[in-house]
């Protein structure tokens, strides 16, 4: 049972443009959440987090949006830059039950020049 | 630091021998995360420690996936007999206070291929 869902498998934006990566989760547990960027044979590196008590996280050209109502997250990165281009991971975990993450799918980013 | 290494980063082997991949955490991280990713399933949480003791492995698949942290400085996953279905990328992650847990880095992954 997926807890936490990336609808998108893949995105393609210019470069310098805005890119928005979208997010829903189901467990209204979940009070920490995450984004992981993965480039091919490499693992996931930490990107940027949130927790339930915020609505907004700023780090850079990254942004990430809570809307708990509607248990959705975004990532916006602006601007997006070709070295971007990489598979983003959404994760949530429920710190209260432990520090286990809850990850999505993944959605693919491409970058064009 | 050098970050979380895993060892081998291919592994091929034929269905019914005996699998072991090995991690090393980043060093002083007080939890250790063992996680599966596949094409169908996505990225899922296999089991994880907290000072060397398995704290929840609710999610290993079957009797033929075990898990042991002999110390803090390492840990293996073995699977025995391996099976075609288990082909597919381990990812080992550690976290540590600095970071409040809950921020975890992974290593590079062993590609596991069962025929």
């Amino acid at each position: 049972d997926q807890q936490v869902k990336q609808n998108s498998p893949s995105l393609s934006v210019q470069e310098g443009r805005i890119s928005i990566l979208n997010c829903d989760y189901t467990n209204s547990m979940f009070d920490y959440f995450l984004w992981y960027k993965k480039y091919p044979a490499e693992g996931p590196t930490f990107l940027i987090s949130i927790s339930s008590i915020k609505d907004k996280n700023e780090d850079g050209r990254f942004t990430v949006f809570l809307n708990k109502s509607a248990k959705h997250l975004s990532l916006h990165i602006v601007p997006s830059q070709p070295g971007d281009s990489a598979v983003y991971f959404c994760a949530a975990s429920a710190l209260k039950s432990g520090y286990a993450l809850n990850f999505g799918k993944g959605t693919s980013l491409l970058v064009t020049p | 630091d050098a970050g979380v290494i895993q060892s081998p980063r291919h592994e091929v082997t034929e269905m019914g021998q005996e699998v072991t991949l090995r991690c090393k955490p980043i060093s002083g991280h007080d939890y250790l995360f063992w996680y599966r990713q596949t094409m169908m399933r996505g990225l899922e949480l296999l089991i994880y420690f907290n000072n060397n003791v398995p704290i929840d492995d609710s999610g290993m698949p079957e009797d033929r996936f075990s898990a042991k942290m002999p110390n803090a400085s390492f840990s293996t996953l073995k699977i025995q007999p391996s099976e075609p279905r288990d082909s597919a990328v381990y990812f080992c992650a550690s976290s540590g206070r600095a970071q409040g847990f809950a921020e975890q880095y992974f290593g590079p992954g062993t590609r596991l291929t069962v025929t």
